[in-house]
């Protein structure tokens, strides 16, 4: 089956403008969650979609936001970009968010010029 | 979430068995152990989770010490593939599972 598929692989973005990120989890996944990973912070949670509802919130500012889809296709999105938001973004989908293991997309690459 | 502590790295020998240690000192009864691996520029993979046994699958074997308050996760016969970061998280059951909080990790690298 297919993966967990995250569009667009690489982006590069000036500072002040917005950007929408795009996951599609396996199918039958309703749990999706999302990361930012740069190479001083590490891996950190930004949210977690469940039957189109936010379920958990991470400590990031409210210019980060996402949304899920009846179809369990989630997005989200940075407003107002600054140097700092360059990052790796990360999708992670499972079943119900439970005790099953999360499985990730490859992720898209942020560059903010 | 329990906050896990992992040596910043490590190095095996190739075709010996890679055992990385987690601890979680303050893992509460609900709370399962996770392993996940990320090699350079993929996103992270599931490796195996468990909650107080000892759990194998085909990828490696993960140990839980009785009181649960430290985990290794042994890679039987390492191959310069396994070379990657290794996170080891600690997730409680319910809605709160999906704010997963992934530490350092320990970058391992195998050697020929």
């Amino acid at each position: 089956k297919a993966g967990v598929t995250q569009t667009p692989r690489y982006l590069i973005k000036t500072r002040g403008q917005q950007v929408t990120l795009s996951c599609s989890p396996i199918s039958g996944h309703r749990s999706v969650s999302w990361y930012q990973q740069t190479p001083g912070q590490g891996l950190q949670f930004l949210f977690e979609y469940f039957s189109e509802t936010q379920r958990n919130k991470g400590n990031f500012p409210g210019r980060f936001s996402g949304r899920q889809f009846s179809n369990s296709r989630s997005e989200m999105n940075v407003s107002t970009l600054e140097l700092g938001d360059s990052a790796l973004y990360l999708c992670a989908s499972s079943l119900t968010g439970n005790n099953y293991g999360y499985t990730f997309g490859s992720g898209t690459r942020l560059t903010v010029v | 979430d329990a906050k896990t502590t992992q040596p910043p790295s490590m190095d095996c020998a190739e075709g010996r068995a890679a055992n990385l240690p987690c601890n979680h000192s303050t893992i509460s009864g609900n709370e399962y152990v996770y392993w996940y691996r990320q090699i350079h520029s993929q996103g992270p993979q599931y490796i195996i989770h468990g909650l107080k046994n000892n759990e194998t699958n085909e990828m490696a074997s993960l140990i839980i010490t009785e009181d649960r308050k430290s985990s290794t996760l042994i890679l039987p016969h390492a191959t310069l593939r396994d070379t990657a970061v290794y996170y080891c998280i600690v997730r409680v059951l319910g809605t709160n599972a999906g704010k997963s909080t992934f530490g350092d990790g320990t970058t391992l690298t195998v050697k020929p």
